[in-house]
């Protein structure tokens, strides 16, 4: 596989439940990042990994947990998740600081 | 402080018809990039343009152009002969050289009509 995939596409759990999101990127790139894109809202980005370090938290409620246990894969833990958590997250990776970020297909979200 | 200006919430032109989606931007920083990127329905952002600040060039790749000028802070972006794949929300966005991130604009939707 090439490029940055995302699994599952599409996820729909409950309040209570426990879930994970995935990203890999298969560019050998050293940067990994998070965002959250809401209906009729900018793009929010939620965590930023450099080199599998935690460089940027954008206030995100704790209930999102990210995990990068190496520079191709990027995880997004999910726990008792509410209505308005509901988006597409994207996942997105680069070689560096400030270059181009190129994106997976996204998860879509839905919280009952 | 960054700011990404998009003022076109949405666009709609027929088919073959030519549209100039604008991209205004704020920096205090010499040297930065600026980015395109497309959404199309599916949701993955595509990649179109990577500029950076020392480079005023406008650039053409196929039916898209770019037009960028520092004295009006403006990374405009054109498509001519429009059709109807091109539907879809494009983003401009800008990094400063120092950041680790990109700041993205709210996008401007685009109908090409048939």
């Amino acid at each position: 596989e090439t490029g940055v995939t995302q699994t599952p596409r599409h996820l729909v759990m409950g309040m209570t439940n426990k879930k994970s999101l995935k990203c890999e990127q298969h560019l050998g790139h050293n940067a990994m990042y998070w965002y959250k894109q809401s209906a009729k809202k900018p793009l929010e980005l939620m965590f930023v990994y450099n080199f599998k370090e935690q460089t940027e938290n954008n206030s995100v409620p704790s209930r999102f947990s990210p995990e990068c246990p190496n520079s191709s894969h990027l995880f997004l833990h999910l726990h008792t998740l509410q209505p308005e958590d509901s988006a597409l997250y994207l996942c997105a990776s680069s070689q560096g600081s400030s270059d181009t970020q190129y994106f997976g297909p996204g998860t879509r979200l839905t919280v009952l | 402080a960054q700011k990404v200006t998009q003022a076109q919430t949405e666009i709609s032109v027929v088919e073959k018809e030519d549209v100039t989606l604008d991209c205004v931007y704020e920096t205090r920083d010499t040297t930065y990039y600026l980015f395109w990127y497309k959404q199309p329905p599916s949701g993955e952002l595509v990649f179109l343009i990577r500029r950076n600040s020392f480079d005023e060039q406008n650039e053409i790749s196929g039916r898209y152009s770019w037009n960028f000028q520092k004295s009006t802070s403006s990374f405009n972006f054109t498509i001519t002969a429009s059709q109807v794949v091109d539907s879809a929300v494009y983003f401009c966005a800008l990094s400063e050289n120092r950041d680790d991130k990109i700041i993205f604009g709210k996008g401007t939707r685009l109908h090409i009509l048939p």
